[in-house]
Formats: C-alpha cells, structure tokens, sequence
C-alpha cells in the first residue's frame, strides 16, 4: 500500500464551482498534513498545513483532516483558471526510517475550465 | 518569508561532468535541508536529508558517492552530481526546515528547483 494516496485525475470543474481534493495515507501514526500546488515545470509551494482533526480555513482554501479514517481533503471554493495545477497531499512519516521526512502523494491534476 | 532560492535555474553539461546545485534559505536559518528529484510526471522522490554540520542521510537507491551533498552552514546546502549521466537529467528541488521557535518546525519551504539536461 502506497504511503499517500491521490486520485491523479484530472480533476476538472468550471470556474467559480468548488474542488474537491481528496487524500489517504496509511501511517496511522502521522500527525502533520500538508497541501501543496505544483505548476507544470515549478516547484511546489504550500497552501496549507493541518494537524488537528477537523476543518482549517484560509481564504478560498480549506483543509479537511480526519485521523480515525485516515483521509485530508482540500476544497479550493469559487475556482479560478489560476487555480489549474497539480495539487500534492503530503504527511510526515512517523515510523521506520527516515522518520520525520515528507512523504508525498503523486498528486491530482486539476483543470478548472473558464 | 521563508524564502528559499536554488543556483543554477537550469543547467546543461555533457556527460561525465560534475555539477553543483545551490540551495539556499534566505530570510531564516534551516536546521535541515532536503534534496529531491522529480522525472516528468512523476511526483517528487525524496533523494537525501541534509542536516547542518553533519552527513547527509541518503535514501535508499540513491548513491551517495554520486549525489554528494554538503551543509556547510544553516543558510546553504548543496548537491554536486559527480560524472553526471542522461539518465540524471531531472528536475532537482530543494526544501528547508527552519530552526525551532522561528519557523514551524516541520513544514517545508521549497526552492523553484533546478533543470538538469546531460547531454
């Protein structure tokens, strides 16, 4: 079983409509969670991180941890064309080597049409 | 902030030459320091974990002979890919951890990478 699991989509949704971004990871131990965007051909960079089971809001952005099941979810509200890009879910390893190392999902594509 | 800039953005080298890749935190000190590659469509591998003053801690797979890195203060690391080959063409990225009590001490800030071509 992969650590961090995403759906690698594409994920297409018109502009303006809410996405919805799911995630599973398998280390029942992790504590740290975090979202990052990744356009075609840069780096990625972070939107959000979460900790605590529930929901964490920034902006158009919320997270969506839910430990016991084991998923995070990101929803990105009023979608932009800005917003197309690969969106990777990423948990710090607890266990086994390289404990503490950002384990990253292979990402969602996702595509919001105009 | 949390600003981190990588040297090259891009670089080109025929095959059996060294390159070295600069990453660099610029507006904190990061106790840790990570290298990773990405091939086209795939997502990113984690290559080594870089800790100031001390060894790299490589990942499984990943030659250490080859992949040299260096963490000679809390503001820079780098990669040196001894007698690169075509097939280590890739997108090489580098992220930073801050030192506790400046920054969250696990989310990690990513520089905008370097594009490697071995011809």
């Amino acid at each position: 079983q992969k650590e961090v699991e995403q759906n690698s989509g594409p994920l297409s949704v018109p502009e303006g409509a809410i996405a919805s971004l799911n995630c599973t990871y398998s280390d029942r131990g992790s504590q740290s969670f975090f979202w990052y965007r990744q356009y075609s051909g840069k780096s990625p960079e972070l939107i959000m991180s979460i900790y605590s089971n529930g929901d964490k809001e920034d902006g158009r952005f919320t997270a969506q941890l839910n430990k016991a099941s084991q998923y995070v979810s990101l929803l990105i509200r009023d979608s932009q064309p800005s917003d197309s890009a690969t969106y990777l879910c990423a948990a710090i390893r607890e266990y086994g080597g390289s404990q503490g190392n950002l384990i990253f999902g292979k990402g969602t594509k996702l595509s919001v049409k105009p | 902030g949390a600003v981190v800039s990588q040297h090259p953005s891009r670089v080109i080298c025929k095959s059996g030459t060294s390159v070295k890749i600069e990453c660099r935190s610029l507006d904190f000190q990061a106790t840790t320091m990570f290298w990773y590659r990405q091939f086209p469509k795939q997502s990113l591998m984690l290559m080594a974990t870089s800790n100031e003053g001390s060894k790299a801690t490589y990942e499984q797979g990943v030659e250490k002979d080859k992949f040299l890195i260096n963490h000679a203060s809390l503001t820079l690391s780098t990669l040196t890919v001894t007698s690169a080959h075509p097939e280590d063409s890739s997108f090489y990225i580098c992220s930073a951890v801050g030192l506790r009590g400046l920054l969250d001490q696990e989310t990690q800030y990513f520089g905008p990478g370097t594009r490697l071509l071995v011809l």
